[in-house]
C-alpha cells in the first residue's frame, strides 16, 4: 500500500528489543493496527490502537502513536525466535484497511 | 474459535482458465474481503462485500470478479487467468465495526 510505508527488513538478536516503524497518510483513521504473518499462514491481528491514544502496552508489545507526524511503531521486548515473522502496519481508510508492504523480522541467536 | 477457511492451499492453473477461489467464514460477519499479497507490495485489496449480493471494487479489481450469494461465503473469480495473477490470495472477514479482520491461511495460485 502506497499510503502506508514501512521498512522491509529488520534483524535483531534474541533477547534484544525490536522496533518496527510505520508511517501512514490518512489522518482520519479511527484505528491503526499491527498484524503478524508467520511462514505459510494468514495474517493474525497482533494489536491495535485507537487514534486518540498515544501508547498501548500489551505484555511484551508496546505501540506508540504520533498523530502529528502520522508515525506508528511497534516495540517487542525480549525478542524470541518465535517472533520471526512479517509484521504489517495497517490503517483504516473509508472502512477498508490499507496495509504496508510488511517488515520481515529475523531473530538471530 | 473463529475461522476463515479458504478451500485450497495451493492451486496451479493454465493461462486462460477460469479460476474460482472460495472462502467461508463461520462468524456471521457482514464484511468480507479479498486481498492479494506480493513480495514488497504488501496486501492489495481486490474486492470487498459488506452484505449478501453486494460488492465493491477495491484498489486492483481488473481481471477479477466476485460472488456473495450467502453471508458466509465469498468467492473470487478469475475469468481468464493470466501469469501476472500468480500470487498469494488472502480472504478476510470482519464484523460491522471493522475493528478486526480475521484472515484465512491463503491460497497460493500459480498460473502457468
Amino acid at each position: 500500500g502506497e499510503d502506508v510505508e514501512q521498512s522491509l527488513f529488520l534483524s535483531v538478536r534474541e533477547g534484544d528489543s525490536s522496533v518496527i516503524n510505520c508511517t501512514y497518510t490518512d489522518s482520519s483513521s479511527t484505528y491503526l493496527y499491527w498484524y503478524k504473518q508467520e511462514p505459510g499462514a494468514g495474517l493474525q491481528l497482533l494489536t491495535y490502537i485507537f487514534s486518540n491514544m498515544d501508547m498501548k502496552q500489551d505484555q511484551r508489545l508496546t505501540v506508540l502513536l504520533n498523530k502529528k507526524d502520522k508515525h506508528l511503531s511497534l516495540r517487542i521486548a525480549d525478542t524470541q525466535t518465535g517472533d520471526s515473522a512479517i509484521y504489517f502496519c495497517a490503517e483504516t481508510n473509508d472502512y477498508k484497511l490499507s496495509f504496508g508492504a510488511g517488515t520481515t523480522v529475523t531473530v538471530r541467536a | 474459535d473463529v475461522k476463515v477457511t479458504q478451500s485450497s492451499r495451493y492451486l496451479v492453473k493454465r493461462t486462460g482458465e477460469k479460476v474460482f477461489l472460495e472462502c467461508v467464514q463461520d462468524m456471521d460477519h457482514e464484511n468480507m474481503f479479498w486481498y492479494r499479497q506480493d513480495p514488497g507490495l504488501g496486501l492489495r485489496l481486490i474486492y470487498f462485500s459488506y452484505d449478501v449480493k453486494m460488492k465493491e471494487k477495491g484498489d486492483i479489481p481488473e481481471g477479477y470478479s466476485v460472488s456473495r450469494e450467502k453471508k458466509e461465503r465469498f468467492s473470487l473469480i478469475l475469468e481468464s487467468a493470466s501469469t501476472n495473477q500468480t500470487s498469494m490470495y488472502l480472504c478476510a472477514s470482519a464484523g460491522t465495526e471493522n475493528e478486526k479482520l480475521f484472515f484465512g491461511s491463503g491460497t497460493q495460485l500459480s498460473v502457468l
